[in-house]
């Protein structure tokens, strides 16, 4: 297993469209993080997943944004009806159990850029 | 609440000169604290963790943090900049569910 994988790497995409990233955790690992990182900023908490459940949202994440992770592997984040508000980097972390951050991957990112 | 602040959004040092980035936290539990860094159109690498064992914590790369209780920091150091050391560096506390991260610090080493 090679880490973390994201995809696609780079997404533009014209403002009112959707856009779906994938993200594939390290195999072993049954937790999955997405943060969103805007230019300048340290990336920001959005969701996480404990296999295929959900357990926490921010209010980064508006109604717009859907994450799933239907089989406790990959996870997907969807954004409806893209804004320009939305370029930003996410990214993909996993990690083994919950712990002090023990084990915690990110994966290289996906940049979004709406025009 | 956990924040971190990192003091300094841009650094900048002499080859094989000190390398100071400055990190403070703010826990209502022991913190759990880390530095990762960042290059450019890259994810985030971890370089060190503070997780309540040794207050000095040796990294990859030369980096080393001491996490200082009372004065509430956690401030990354190495002896010696070199040129692969320019990035963006952050540091980050945990809650055991998620990472909050400070703003960053943009490390420039001249040559």
């Amino acid at each position: 297993d090679t880490g973390v994988s994201q995809d696609p790497r780079h997404k533009i995409t014209k403002r009112g469209q959707n856009v779906t990233f994938r993200c594939d955790p390290i195999s072993e690992h049954n937790r999955l993080y997405w943060y969103r990182q805007t230019l300048g900023q340290g990336p920001e908490f959005l969701t996480y997943f404990q296999n295929e459940a959900q357990l926490e949202k921010s209010r980064l994440l508006s109604d717009r944004f859907s994450a799933e992770r239907p089989k406790g592997s990959f996870s997907t984040l969807e954004i409806q009806r893209t804004e320009q508000g939305d370029s930003a980097m996410y990214l993909c972390a996993s990690s083994p159990r919950q712990g002090a951050g023990d084990g915690y991957t990110f994966g290289s990112g996906t940049r979004l850029t709406v025009v | 609440a956990q924040s971190v602040t990192q003091l300094g959004s841009h650094v900048s040092v002499s080859e094989g000169a000190l390398v100071l980035l400055r990190c403070n936290y703010s826990s209502s539990v022991p913190p759990y604290l880390f530095w990762y860094v960042q290059y450019p159109n890259q994810g985030l690498q971890l370089l060190l963790k503070y997780t309540s064992a040794a207050t000095l914590v040796k990294g990859i790369n030369g980096f080393e943090a001491e996490f200082k209780k009372s004065e509430t920091s956690f401030h990354l150091t190495k002896p010696s900049a070199h040129m692969s050391d320019a990035a963006e560096y952050f540091c980050a506390v945990s809650d055991r569910n998620q990472f909050y991260f400070g703003t960053g610090t943009s490390l420039t080493v001249i040559p």
